[in-house]
């Protein structure tokens, strides 16, 4: 089994519409992160969280929030979609020292 | 702030060459450096990882070095395969309390069979 599973792989959604993207990790790392890739600008932070109770912004946290449920659960919502949000999505988790990605979540914002 | 860039922005090489990719950082009080391949619309593997006390790491065909002073790693592919096909990432992290990567934009490298 993966050691970090995300799901759903691929969403199509409408502009408007509140989407969750959910992540869960087996490795029992503290250490979550989500990003995101668009082509050509490589991948950049959302949010990360240290630990169940710490929860940061990373560099493009506008018009999304997430929600650490459990050591292993990191889950990240579009409140509502814009077409710009239209992207590839990754979940990962680290120990300090490595990170360990997902396989991504395509979305498409129409 | 840390800022990666890598160089070029795409390879295109014979099946069999040697070939080396570029990273470089701003930051010269990096933690670690990973180097990821990913494949399309695939997710990220993490091939090497070099800590700030290290100078190089081996995996196979793969070498990575790190020189902090210049601000520089590179990759090294021996003998390259078809299968080496991918983008080929490159992520700094400052480490600390605020452990985060930052990355490249990536190198698209093509082995021609």
């Amino acid at each position: 089994d993966a050691d970090v599973t995300q799901t759903p792989r691929n969403r199509i959604t409408k502009t408007g519409k509140r989407i969750m993207l959910e992540c869960s990790q087996t490795k029992g790392h503290d250490r979550m992160y989500w990003y995101r890739q668009d082509p050509g600008l490589g991948l950049q932070l959302i949010y990360y969280s240290f630990d169940v109770k710490d929860i940061n912004k990373g560099e493009i946290s506008d018009g999304y929030s997430v929600s650490r449920q459990a050591q292993a659960k990191f889950s990240l919502s579009l409140e509502s979609a814009i077409p710009n949000q239209t992207a590839l999505y990754f979940c990962a988790t680290s120990d300090g020292v490595r990170e360990y990605f997902g396989p991504g979540t395509r979305l498409t914002v129409t | 702030k840390q800022e990666v860039t890598q160089i070029p922005a795409a390879l295109s090489v014979p099946e069999g060459e040697n070939l080396v990719l570029n990273c470089s950082f701003t930051d010269s009080a990096i933690y670690n450096l990973q180097w990821f391949r990913q494949d399309p619309g695939k997710g990220l593997t993490s091939l090497l990882l070099i800590q700030s006390s290290q100078r190089e790491q081996t995996s196979g065909r793969l070498n990575a070095s790190l020189d902090k002073s210049s601000g520089r790693s590179t990759l090294y592919i021996a003998a390259s395969q078809p299968g080496d096909s991918a983008t080929y990432l490159c992520a700094g992290n400052s480490g600390g309390s605020n452990y985060k990567l930052t990355f490249g934009k990536g190198t698209l490298l093509t082995v021609n069979p």
